[in-house]
Formats: C-alpha cells, structure tokens, sequence
C-alpha cells in the first residue's frame, strides 16, 4: 500500500515568507507525527497528533510554528515569517496507533533565502 | 534529561563487521531503536530491541543492550556497500505527556571501503 507522503518534496523561500507543507498519512493511522532534521543533525520532535488534536506540541521552536489536521487524516505544518534557520528537512511520520512503529515520509526540504 | 549520543563516523572494511555505539539517558524507554536514513529515501526502523533484553538477533544484525550503563550497540556482520547510510539510535522516553515522541541521537555515518 501507500506510504507516508510529503508535498512538495523541496520548497525554497525568501525569509520572512509563509510556507505550507503537507503530509499525507498512511490511510488508517491515528497518530501523526512532525519532526526537523538540520544538516548533520537527527531528526527533532516538533508536534504530534492524535486524531484531530494536537496531543504534544512541545516541539514546536516558536509561535511562528503551527499545525493542523482538521479531519485526522492529512496534516499541514505551517511556518510563518520564515527565518534562515528554519532551513532542514521537515518529516511527517504516522502511526497506527498511540506508540506503535513509526512510519516516515520521505520529508520536505526547506531552504529559506 | 533526553539525550541519545553516538559518534558521528565509522569506516569499515567491505566483509568485516561494524559496530557502532550508542548511550541513552532516559531509563524509562521501554524500546529503544535503531533506524537507517539513505540518501534520498526516508527513515526506516532496522530493528529496535525491548528494554528487559540484552540481545537481540535479525540475521547480520545484532542489537547488544547493557541497561545498567545506557548503553546499546549495534553490530553488522559481513558488512556490504549497500550497509553505507546514517544509523540513528533511537529511544521513545515513556516519561512527559505523548509518551510518543522518538528521541534520536545525532546519527553515525558508516561507509564501506573496498
């Protein structure tokens, strides 16, 4: 079946702009993860859903950063005024449940200018 | 505190065997992971071992746990050019409010030479 999957797999960006990734999650998992991978670094929790609700966002870096999963299915990372920092590799990993095997997409690489 | 800690590069023989090490502070994770990340393809769980083992075997992986020193390795026998990607040790804490989030360590790049 269908994996995780991530659109659009690169964005560039000037800094201060908004940006909107998607993940779209294994058809059935409840639970939906985010995390940020910086060059040379591993991966960092940002968010996690379960269903509809943000179960843990203590990940997220700043107010700048928002996510949403209105129908517990398809989430969207939102990142606003954009900063240099923000560059890396943002993944979406979904789960069949609270604390089972993680499944990762393939992740979204962010360049801010 | 969370924190997963590894050395950041391994070379290795192509037919010898890798080991690559890993220490962990959270003792409340009841599984602790290694994951393999290739270039240009997502993360994917190698194998993952259950805190109350001290080993574990999948074929030319061996998972070794010392609990008592936060310790886990990682061991590839007959190591193969297809093996070179970034391993990343991994626990999920069952401390704190998900009880969900994947703590990685920082990632050990293992190339092969001929």
């Amino acid at each position: 079946g269908a994996g995780v999957s991530q659109t659009p797999s690169n964005k560039v960006t000037e800094k201060g702009k908004y940006v909107e990734l998607r993940c779209d999650p294994i058809s059935g998992h409840t639970a939906l993860y985010w995390y940020r991978q910086s060059l040379g670094q591993g991966p960092e929790f940002l968010i996690y859903f379960q269903g509809t609700g943000a179960a843990d966002d203590s990940g997220l870096p700043n107010d700048r950063f928002f996510a949403v999963r209105p129908e517990g299915s398809v989430s969207t990372l939102k990142i606003q005024r954009t900063e240099r920092g923000d560059s890396a590799v943002y993944l979406c990993a979904s789960s069949l449940s609270k604390g089972g095997e993680q499944y990762f997409g393939p992740g979204t690489r962010l360049t801010v200018t | 505190g969370e924190d997963v800690e590894q050395s950041l590069f391994l070379s290795v023989r192509e037919g010898d065997s890798s080991v690559i090490n890993c220490t962990y502070t959270d003792s409340s994770s009841t599984y602790l992971y290694w994951y393999k990340q290739e270039p240009g393809a997502g993360l994917q769980l190698l194998t993952y071992i259950f805190s109350n083992m001290d080993m574990k075997q999948d074929q030319r992986l061996t998972v070794l746990l010392n609990k008592k020193d936060k310790h886990l390795s990682l061991r590839i026998a007959d190591t193969q050019t297809g093996d070179s990607a970034i391993y990343f040790c991994a626990e999920i804490p069952l401390r704190g409010s998900s009880a969900s989030k994947i703590i990685f360590g920082s990632g050990t790049r293992l190339s092969i030479r001929p």
